[in-house]
């Protein structure tokens, strides 16, 4: 099993929609949990970290976390063109200072 | 100017050649990283220092080798390059008391031919 999965996609949805990503994660000790978007032939860009049970609300992304079920989320509200690309989703498992990823699901925003 | 910067942006070098990717930060940040990222593979960790006495190696670190010669500079040597090695290869950083969150350079794509 991997250590971080994430819903495989490609994710289209329409302008103004609500997309929704999913991300599991295997090391129940994980204290971390990020966000990153990547557009195409750019780095990952650090969006959301999250770091207890619950909601964590900035501008138009949300990121759920539930440590119980091992799953953290990210909610784009109102999407738009400019968020296509893929998003990452990224665990510190084992609290070692280092980051698992997942492969990433691609987000196209068509309008 | 970029918090992390990376050298070069594009290489493309032959089989059997060494190679030598750099990385130089600003943010003052004591811990660094190289990775490497696959279409379908995201991003797998080479080696990492956590200062410039503790290098260790990541998931992938075999035909690989680093130099932590400053706080700021990490380097990521392909001893002898092939081509399986073709990839983007990221630095990253993080502040030990940022709570683990790591800001990436901008990437060198490498082809090994």
């Amino acid at each position: 099993q991997k250590e971080v999965e994430q819903n495989s996609g490609p994710l289209s949805v329409p302008e103004g929609a609500i997309a929704s990503l999913n991300c599991t994660y295997s090391d129940r000790v994980s204290q971390s949990f990020f966000w990153y978007r990547q557009y195409s032939g750019k780095s990952p860009e650090l969006i959301m970290s999250i770091y207890s049970n619950g909601d964590k609300e900035d501008g138009r992304f949300t990121a759920q976390l539930n440590k119980a079920s091992q799953y953290v989320s990210l909610l784009i509200r109102d999407s738009q063109p400019s968020d296509s690309a893929t998003y990452l989703c990224a665990v510190n498992p084992s609290n070692d200072y280092k980051l698992s990823f997942g492969a990433g699901t691609t987000v196209t925003v068509r309008a | 100017d970029a918090d992390v910067t990376q050298t070069p942006r594009n290489r493309i070098t032959k089989t059997g050649k060494r190679i030598m990717l750099e990385c130089s930060q600003t943010k003052g940040h004591d811990r660094m990283y190289w990775y490497r990222q696959d279409p379908g593979l995201g991003l797998r960790l080479i080696y990492y220092s956590f200062d410039v006495k503790d290098i260790n190696k990541g998931e992938i670190s075999d035909g690989y080798s680093v130099s932590r010669q400053a706080q700021a500079k990490f380097s990521l040597s392909l001893e002898s390059a092939i081509p399986n090695q073709t990839a983007l290869y990221f630095c990253a950083t993080s502040d030990p008391d940022g709570r683990d969150e790591q800001f990436f350079g901008p990437g060198t794509r490498l082809t090994v031919l």
